[in-house]
């Protein structure tokens, strides 16, 4: 599996734009880059994915570099209720084989008031 | 609401013991996930099934067994529990590979 790099932690001010990175050097033609976050006692929840182009979503924008070697999740006014674990990971295509979509350690977002 | 049950939401037993715990996926999803959270190792990835043949296999002991059945729900087996057990249980299902849903999770203790 292709792995992911992710800053454990990361704090932002309320109503400000949060940057949250993600590095996946190895990461290959067929794997879909996802991204999700886990509040506290809840299961972790879809929040934007991606393959190639740039997207944007109710929640969320992804950026993602040409190399497709990294991306940006993008929040862009963090709210008290996006505190939570950010965990970028990687889908392969295909639903078969989409398979152990591994979970790193993932960054924890402190937004403060 | 995620669409996807898992029951029990707590469970707690001695250890030795053997445990079931069950995942009805959302409706139509092929596949069913299942993960195991600890505080000391994060989300770990355990076994996907699709359409009741298993696909993937994460770090899963030998201890534990899992199973899709033909109605699409999951059930995860552990047995001869350790109390390194104690964890989170997620299920997730998926319909395609845009988008995983998990469930509330099972908390498992074992004593």
């Amino acid at each position: 599996d292709a792995k992911t790099t992710q800053p454990n932690s990361m704090e932002s001010n309320e109503e400000e734009p949060v940057h949250l990175p993600c590095n996946h050097s190895t990461i290959s033609g067929t794997d879909y880059i996802h991204w999700y976050r886990q509040l506290p006692s809840q299961g972790p929840e879809y929040v934007i994915h991606g393959l190639t182009s740039n997207v944007n979503n109710r929640m969320a924008s992804l950026a993602i570099a040409e190399d497709r070697k990294s991306s940006t999740l993008i929040l862009h006014r963090a709210t008290l209720r996006d505190a939570a674990v950010y965990y970028c990971i990687l889908r392969e295509r295909g639903v078969a084989n989409a398979g152990k979509s591994t979970f790193g350690d993932g960054t924890t977002l402190t937004v403060k008031p | 609401d995620s669409g996807v049950t898992q029951t029990p939401k707590h469970l707690i037993t001695a250890t030795g013991q053997r445990v079931t715990l069950r995942c009805s996926p959302r409706s139509g999803d092929l596949s069913v996930y299942w993960y195991q959270q600890s505080l000391d190792q994060g989300l770990q990835f355990l076994i996907q099934y699709y359409n009741g043949e298993e696909r993937a296999k994460g770090n899963i002991l030998e201890r534990f067994s899992a199973q899709q059945f033909p109605d699409l729900h999951s059930e995860l087996n552990l047995s001869s529990l350790e109390l390194g057990d104690s964890a989170l249980y997620f299920c997730a299902s998926s319909a395609s590979v845009e988008k995983l849903f998990f469930g509330s999770g099972t908390q498992l203790s074992v004593l």
